[in-house]
């Protein structure tokens, strides 16, 4: 299985400053056949359901905020939030899914400062 | 408007059974992969299992394999999740999310607690 190490744990960033949050996988996501990373990244806010943010490691999906960015190839990734708003306080995982079982990252839980 | 509604969570005994269903709508239910990720109170994500468009592929994760059967049916819209010989690790929110790789919708969930 695919492992998928996040970092921090945690994070505490002012408003109006940028977050960012890593992921690392244990063996490459990347596909050479299409060159997709096949790594998406998902918030999640107290009581309610994971919501996908960014798919094939850098798109965002429809609706979500600019300020929310991702990066990376191969092993090493990163969602970087460019200005931090008080929504934006949640928990982020990664996922990989590149092969099964789609394995997540731990999470980090993003406070404000 | 995409819509996943889960039912079926509950209270079991350890080695007991249930059944999750997953109600569809706004969209067409047989044109997707669809999953089951599960989260045990205060902790993580875990995928669970997924079934292809047709019902013909599914996969699962080895802590679940040989218990747990995911099913679907097109016609009535719905995904389902058979759980046999329930075990206390197995206590969790199980949400059904869409999507064949990335998951880009999901459900509110529904708890599922086994204890004696």
């Amino acid at each position: 299985d695919i492992v998928m190490t996040q970092s921090p744990d945690s994070l505490a960033v002012s408003l109006g400053e940028r977050a960012t949050i890593n992921c690392k996988s244990s063996q490459s996501v990347l596909y050479s056949s299409n060159n997709k990373n096949y790594l998406g990244w998902y918030q999640q806010k107290p009581g309610q359901p994971p919501k996908s943010l960014i798919y094939w490691a850098s798109t965002r999906e429809s609706g979500v905020p600019e300020r929310f960015s991702g990066s990376g190839s191969g092993t090493d990734f990163t969602l970087t939030i460019s200005s931090l708003q008080a929504e934006d306080v949640a928990v982020y995982y990664c996922q990989q899914y590149y092969s099964t079982p789609y394995t997540f990252g731990q999470g980090t839980k993003l406070e404000i400062k | 408007e995409v819509q996943l509604v889960e039912s079926g969570g509950g209270l079991v005994q350890p080695g007991g059974s249930l059944r999750l269903s997953c109600a569809a709508s706004g969209f067409t239910f047989s044109s997707y992969w669809m999953n089951w990720v599960r989260q045990a109170p205060g902790k993580g994500l875990e995928w669970v299992a997924n079934i292809k468009q047709d019902g013909s592929e599914e996969h699962y994760v080895d802590s679940v394999k040989g218990r747990f059967t995911i099913s679907r049916d097109n016609a009535k819209n719905s995904l389902y999740l058979q759980m046999n010989s329930l075990r206390a690790e197995d206590t969790a929110v199980y949400y059904c999310a869409r999507g064949y790789r990335q998951s880009d919708s999901w459900g509110q969930g529904t708890l599922v607690t086994v204890s004696s």
